[in-house]
């Protein structure tokens, strides 16, 4: 299958610091890509979609100016956490769909970010 | 209620057994119906697929989806130790697009 990657694995930082997420597709290219936050023992929950050239569109109760998506090239989006928080501490997930991914357009997830805020 | 429901486990089976998940969600304009197997701390990957209803098998693994009843399964033949993960069912609408995740059961699977 295609390969998605994250950048950093893990992160820890201070409280109202400012925090970027790199998520790439090596070997296609992904118009699509989404982002995901999975709580501790909980489910993955969809932040927002990213489309390539557009600005991202943002799930019920997001906030779209503390979490900055950047989705700039095909192989490249990034996610950029604003003055973090505690509560912001989660592992960030992304996943990117490939257009010509047979008849299901299936959706490669990169093997995500631990983020710890201080 | 949530979108999607799923039984949180853990579901310990000996090597060798079936495993048996399930999933029920709420939402019948969904069309599509995925599983995917998550290793901790690991982004999910997908296992099967299932548009509509119906049975799909892949090798030791059988998805089976009822509309009417709004119920998602899925079987794990000759269960191994590497099964041992957290299953996620994820319906969607259109192909691709939105996936709703289940909260996941975790699997453990004793040698």
């Amino acid at each position: 299958g295609a390969v998605v990657s994250q950048h950093p694995s893990r992160v820890i930082c201070k409280s109202g610091t400012s925090v970027k997420i790199e998520c790439r597709s090596l070997d296609f290219q992904a118009t699509t890509m989404f982002w995901y936050r999975q709580f501790p023992k909980q489910s993955l929950m969809l932040m927002a979609t990213s489309n390539e050239g557009s600005k991202a569109t943002y799930e019920q109760g997001v906030e779209k100016d503390k979490f900055l998506i950047n989705h700039a090239s095909l192989t490249l989006s990034t996610l950029t956490v604003t003055s973090a928080h505690p509560e912001d501490s989660s592992f960030y997930i992304c996943s990117a769909r490939d257009p010509f991914g047979g008849s299901y357009n299936e959706q490669f997830f990169g093997p995500g970010t631990r983020l710890t805020v201080l | 209620q949530k979108e999607v429901e799923q039984d949180p486990g853990p579901l310990s089976v000996p090597e060798g057994a079936i495993v048996s998940l399930n999933c029920t969600y709420s939402n019948s304009a969904f069309q599509y119906f995925m599983w995917y197997r998550q290793y901790s701390r690991k982004g999910p990957e997908l296992l099967m697929y299932t548009y509509s209803s119906g049975n799909k098998e892949d090798g030791r693994f059988t998805a089976q989806v009822d509309k009417s009843s709004k119920y998602i399964s899925l079987f794990i033949r000759d269960s191994q130790p590497s099964d041992s993960a957290t299953y996620l069912c994820a319906p969607s609408l259109t192909a691709g697009n939105k996936l709703t995740f289940g909260g996941g059961t975790r699997v453990l699977v004793k040698p």
